[in-house]
């Protein structure tokens, strides 16, 4: 099993629909995790991060953590063709006294008018 | 949050050449990060550099291929060594900073590789 795991995608949503991206992480000690969003040719951006369960909100972002199920989401109101890159999740795993962050696959978004 | 600074932004190098990737960041951080990018695929740790002692690299990569220094804590290098096409990728270094593991990332340097 992967340790952090994303469906590829390409999630194809129209403009104003609700964008859902799923990640699922294995190691059952992670205490936060975190979203970057990556344009065609950029760098990763953060955009969110959680450290309790439930949700938290910022703006048109939503993410949600369910640590039981080792799962976490990002939710995207009103989803504008702007938001349309590749959303990667990452969770620190522990290694030698610091946590480097392990990266899923990546989930690509296309928003279309 | 931190600005970072890579250089050069992109290279088109030789098989069997070697390149020199600089990282500057305008705050000292403790721990800085270098990953690679391989074309359509996600991001890969290749090691971690902390100001002071060695680099820890993580499996697959090695000290002989990517040495890396890191003489203060505003900056780093990664250098890629003995180049094949293979090396061809977007280099990224990236800074921990703030809470809990939250990490920042520089805008790569994208490395042709002929």
């Amino acid at each position: 099993q992967k340790e952090v795991e994303q469906n590829s995608g390409p999630l194809s949503v129209p403009e104003g629909a609700i964008a859902s991206l799923n990640c699922t992480y294995s190691d059952r000690g992670s205490q936060s995790f975190f979203w970057y969003r990556q344009y065609s040719g950029k760098s990763p951006e953060l955009i969110m991060f959680i450290y309790s369960n439930g949700d938290k909100e910022d703006g048109r972002f939503t993410a949600q953590l369910n640590k039981a199920s080792q799962y976490v989401s990002l939710l995207i109101r009103d989803s504008q063709p702007s938001d349309s890159a590749t959303y990667l999740c990452a969770v620190p795993l522990g290694s030698g006294g610091y946590n480097k962050l392990i990266f899923g696959a990546g989930t690509r978004l296309a928003v279309h008018p | 949050s931190a600005v970072i600074s890579q250089k050069p932004s992109r290279d088109i190098c030789q098989r069997g050449t070697s390149l020199t990737i600089q990282c500057q960041v305008d705050s000292q951080v403790t721990m800085m990060f270098w990953y690679r990018q391989q074309p359509g695929q996600s991001l890969t740790l290749i090691a971690t550099a902390n100001q002071g002692s060695e680099a820890t690299y993580e499996s697959g990569f090695v000290i002989d291929k990517f040495p890396i220094s890191r003489p203060n804590l505003t900056f780093s290098t990664l250098t890629v060594s003995n180049m094949s096409p293979e090396d061809s990728s977007i280099y990224l270094c990236s800074v921990r900073q703030g809470a809990k593991d939250t990490q920042y990332f520089g805008p790569g340097t994208r490395l042709t590789v002929l």
